[in-house]
């Protein structure tokens, strides 16, 4: 299937510190990338939408400012959380779709996820 | 109510069982669904599609009704290796664009 990287695969900051995700689809163009949240023993939430040239579209109950989402081109979006806090710490998930058709083109496929921890 | 919801679990169950999960979802503009596995701190992975005829692959065959707004997964002949925890997800498409929505997945164990 499609490959999806995201770097770093762990991180640990400081309260206060902005920390910047990357999430790249290896061998196929995504112009959509999705980014996710997931806590301990809970499901994934759908953060925002990512789309390559423009605005990202955000969840509801999602920071715009706290989460900045940059999709610059065909193959990279990158999650910046500012300020990081504590209660940031998570699983930050990145997927994409491969529109190309290989297999259904609703199937999405996921970056191994960052795992942050703000002390 | 959800959007996805998904049996409660875990499923605890002996190597060679065959076990099944439910799934239904809320929305009936919901146009295409999937059973991802996800392992203990890792990425979910696509196990695969639902179709409306329902699907087969090796040991896990999945069902979706429409009428009903209901998804299953069985898997037959479960080996310690299945367990993980199996999210339904639901593609719904809107006016201008789709939105993918996870159930809060099922976990199971299989013991040997």
């Amino acid at each position: 299937g499609a490959v999806v990287s995201q770097h770093p695969s762990r991180v640990i900051c400081k309260s206060g510190t902005s920390v910047k995700i990357e999430c790249r689809s290896l061998d196929f163009q995504a112009t959509t990338m999705f980014w996710y949240r997931q806590f301990p023993k809970k499901s994934l939430m759908l953060m925002a939408t990512s789309n390559e040239g423009s605005k990202a579209t955000y969840e509801q109950g999602v920071e715009k400012d706290k989460f900045l989402i940059n999709h610059a081109s065909l193959t990279l979006s990158t999650l910046t959380v500012t300020s990081a806090h504590p209660e940031d710490s998570s699983f930050y998930i990145c997927s994409a779709r491969d529109p190309s058709g290989r297999g259904s083109t609703d199937t999405q496929y996921f970056g191994p996820g960052t795992r942050l921890t703000v002390l | 109510r959800k959007e996805v919801e998904q049996d409660p679990g875990p499923f605890n169950v002996p190597e060679g069982a065959t076990v099944a999960f439910n799934c239904t979802y809320s929305n009936s503009a919901s146009q295409s669904f999937f059973w991802y596995r996800q392992d203990c701190r890792k990425e979910p992975k696509l196990l695969m599609s639902v179709y409306s005829s329902g699907n087969e692959d090796g040991r896990f065959t999945a069902q979706l009704n429409r009428a009903s707004q209901y998804i299953s997964l069985l898997i037959r002949d479960s080996k310690l290796s299945d367990s993980a925890t199996y999210l339904c997800v639901v593609n719904i498409k809107g006016s201008s664009a789709s939105k993918i929505i996870f159930g809060s997945g099922t976990r199971l164990s299989i013991r040997p």
